[in-house]
């Protein structure tokens, strides 16, 4: 399976700390990427990460990949309550559709 | 507003019917997919699409079809539903054909087969 598995499964936090989830998965990818589920929401794309490179930054968040041990990170800086949401990584494969498989996700609850 | 929109957002039905969920992205995108999310938040692809290739997961139930009259639209039909298939119903969307790049989900439609 391409599935992914995210570590914590749930991570609680206050206001202003540093954030940090783990991904890691089992097959050779095309590209990683992160998400993030508000509760009853949709998924909202925040980072994509290729197999190529190893380190990412948008805004707050840092993202790091280590093909070599099929693993990624994602870090949310300064966190903020409005970042309590789900965290998803998810893998892309290497077919023409970039079918994205994605992990167990990451409950983030950042406490005011 | 450019997005990725599914209707109905809330579908409750008996077992045994046949229904069907509505994806339309505005996006341009060339490829579209369908993900099931169960209720430890678990997201299963189930199919994805392009205007050249149907991939179809192996363990999705041929009860399951998808249709898409045209490359903005792929839509989601099941038949004799089952409680099982209780679950919210992801559409997306992506411009596969660059090489990977971020999907844009619908907001969901929670299916409750009773």
């Amino acid at each position: 399976s391409q599935q992914g598995e995210e570590d914590p499964q749930a991570l609680s936090i206050q206001e202003g700390e540093n954030a940090t989830m783990n991904c890691s998965y089992k097959t050779s990818i095309n590209n990683l990427q992160w998400y993030r589920q508000n509760s009853g929401r949709g998924l909202v794309h925040l980072i994509l990460i290729r197999s190529n490179e190893r380190e990412k930054h948008s805004g707050r968040l840092r993202v790091t990949l280590d093909t070599s041990k099929k693993s990624s990170s994602l870090l949310i800086t300064a966190s903020r309550a409005a970042d309590t949401a789900s965290y998803f990584c998810a893998t892309g494969d290497q077919t023409g559709a970039n079918n994205l498989f994605f992990g167990t996700g990451t409950r983030l609850t950042v406490i005011p | 507003d450019t997005a990725v929109s599914q209707t109905p957002k809330y579908l409750v039905t008996q077992m045994g019917n046949d229904k069907s969920i509505k994806c339309e992205q505005n996006l341009g995108h060339d490829t579209m997919y369908w993900y099931k999310q169960d209720s430890k938040k678990f997201l299963k692809i189930m199919f994805s699409y392009n205007n050249k290739e149907l991939i179809i997961n192996e363990t999705v139930p041929n009860r399951f079809s998808p249709k898409s009259p045209d490359k903005a639209h792929l839509n989601l039909h099941i038949n004799s539903l089952e409680l099982g298939d209780s679950a919210v119903y992801f559409c997306a969307s992506s411009q596969a054909n660059r090489g990977g790049y971020g999907y844009t989900f619908g907001s969901g439609t929670r299916l409750t087969v009773v």
